[in-house]
């Protein structure tokens, strides 16, 4: 099966940046995603990376490190906005198909 | 408005009941997943379809079953319901056979059992 950890609560400052780890440990590995969820409403996509690196998309980022099964989630320039769940998703193939699943989510707050 | 259409968007009843959900997914997409997201928990794999027929099963309930349609609009539904039920059923949909492409989520049913 899969295993999916990240940190189930942060609190950062409005403006600054904050990182958000996640660390996997799966066979079949095929992808990784992270999803934006706001309270009560539907995850969004925010990043894919399926290559070892840095994937840098406006004020988010994403790391992947394929070896260490370790990847986070870089917000820089943080707005109250950002206050949300954010969901690590990894991408499986096995016994012919793939399967996407997510960890339990960190809860980020950004305070003024 | 993501694409994916899920009804109803709220839903109360009563243990031992039964419900039905629905999604339609986003034009193009042949896959369909759904998710469970109890409060203040991660989402839960369900089940998930392409073009018709069941791709993959997480955790889901015997009491619990799905389809994909011809017109590939899916169907949940949910019997026997107990009190633990209750939570947010998302759909997703995807246009690849499996988490090939990025899912695209509903904005999900609220299920409430009393």
């Amino acid at each position: 099966g899969q295993n999916i950890d990240q940190p189930t609560e942060m609190t950062a400052t409005e403006g600054a940046i904050v990182q958000i780890n996640c660390t996997y440990q799966t066979s079949g590995f095929n992808g990784l995603f992270w999803y934006q969820q706001h309270a009560g409403e539907a995850p969004t996509f925010l990043s894919y990376n399926v290559l070892d690196g840095l994937e840098e998309k406006g004020r988010f980022s994403s790391f992947l490190s394929r070896s260490k099964g370790y990847s986070y989630l870089l917000l820089k320039e943080l707005q109250m906005k950002d206050s949300a769940s954010y969901l690590c998703a990894v991408r499986t193939y096995s016994g012919g198909y793939q399967k996407v699943t997510f960890g339990t989510g960190t809860k980020l707050q950004v305070i003024p | 408005d993501s694409g994916v259409t899920q009804t109803p968007k709220h839903l109360i009843t009563a243990t031992g009941q039964r419900v039905t959900l629905r999604c339609s997914p986003r034009s193009g997409d042949l896959s369909v997943y759904w998710y469970q997201q109890s409060l203040d928990q991660g989402l839960q794999f369900l089940i998930q379809y392409y073009n018709g027929e069941e791709r993959a099963k997480g955790n889901i309930l015997e009491r619990f079953s799905a389809q994909q349609f011809p017109d590939l609009h899916s169907e949940l539904n949910l019997s026997s319901l107990e009190l633990g039920d209750s939570a947010l059923y998302f759909c997703a949909s995807s246009a690849g056979e499996a988490g090939a492409n990025v899912l695209t989520f509903g904005a999900g049913s609220r299920l409430t059992v009393l």
